[in-house]
């Protein structure tokens, strides 16, 4: 069974560009999350959905930052314009169920540099 | 708010041996759970370990075990036996249920031969 996937894996971007990330979750899992670190920093929580319903953004640092995930499947994470406290790593994570305590399966992360 | 610390930027520790990584958290949940997740060089972060709050006894997953106490709110990752493909980060994070993992800032771990 394929595991998270991420998309770009990493991506080098000027500032006041646009950058669209890509996640796949685990086949059959309703819950996607997406994370962030910035360098040497905690991963910190941007937002959940459950299919295609955002469940919980209230970690998205500002409106530049727009995430769907149009039927239920794969999510785009688009920033808008960037800047250059945007660069890190995010992460995307999707886990089967809304079950307590259910287990979060993560992607490798896509490495986000702004210049 | 929930609060992940870990306090050891970095450890090592030679093959064979037991290493002991750190974890304190701040909550005023009853019911969470807590989780020991590792990174290494450049693959993906995986699950370790995986500990439910209301369970006294101890998670253990082969060479990994936690100390789970939880009046002291701590909860400490242990490895026995270091294996050179155990060098990665280690995130400890907090999940309320049906909730969003909060970490700490992840403790770097080298095993040396």
């Amino acid at each position: 069974e394929a595991g998270v996937t991420q998309f770009p894996s990493h991506s080098v971007i000027e500032k006041g560009q646009t950058v669209t990330l890509r996640c796949d979750p685990i086949s059959g899992h309703d819950n996607l999350y997406w994370y962030r670190r910035v360098m040497g920093k905690e991963i910190k929580f941007l937002l959940h959905f459950v299919k295609e319903s955002k469940q919980d953004e209230s970690g998205m640092p500002n409106n530049r930052f727009l995430a769907e995930r149009t039927g239920g499947t794969y999510s785009t994470l688009k920033v808008q314009p960037a800047e250059l406290e945007d660069s890190g790593v995010y992460f995307c994570a999707s886990s089967q169920g809304t079950g307590a305590g259910e287990t979060q399966y993560f992607g490798p992360g896509t490495r986000l540099l702004v210049l | 708010a929930q609060t992940v610390t870990q306090s050891q930027p970095e450890m090592s520790v030679q093959e064979a041996e037991t290493v002991t990584l750190s974890c304190t958290y701040d909550t005023s949940e009853s019911n969470y759970y807590l989780f020991w997740y590792k990174q290494p060089p450049s693959r993906q972060m995986i699950l370790v370990i995986r500990q439910e709050a209301y369970k006294q006894q101890n998670a253990t997953e082969n060479r990994f075990s936690v100390n789970f106490q939880k009046a002291a709110k701590s909860f400490s990752l242990k490895i026995s036996d270091s294996q050179l493909g155990d060098t990665a980060m280690y995130f400890c994070a907090f999940m309320k249920p049906i909730n969003k993992l909060v970490f700490g800032a992840g403790t770097i771990l080298r095993v040396k031969s």
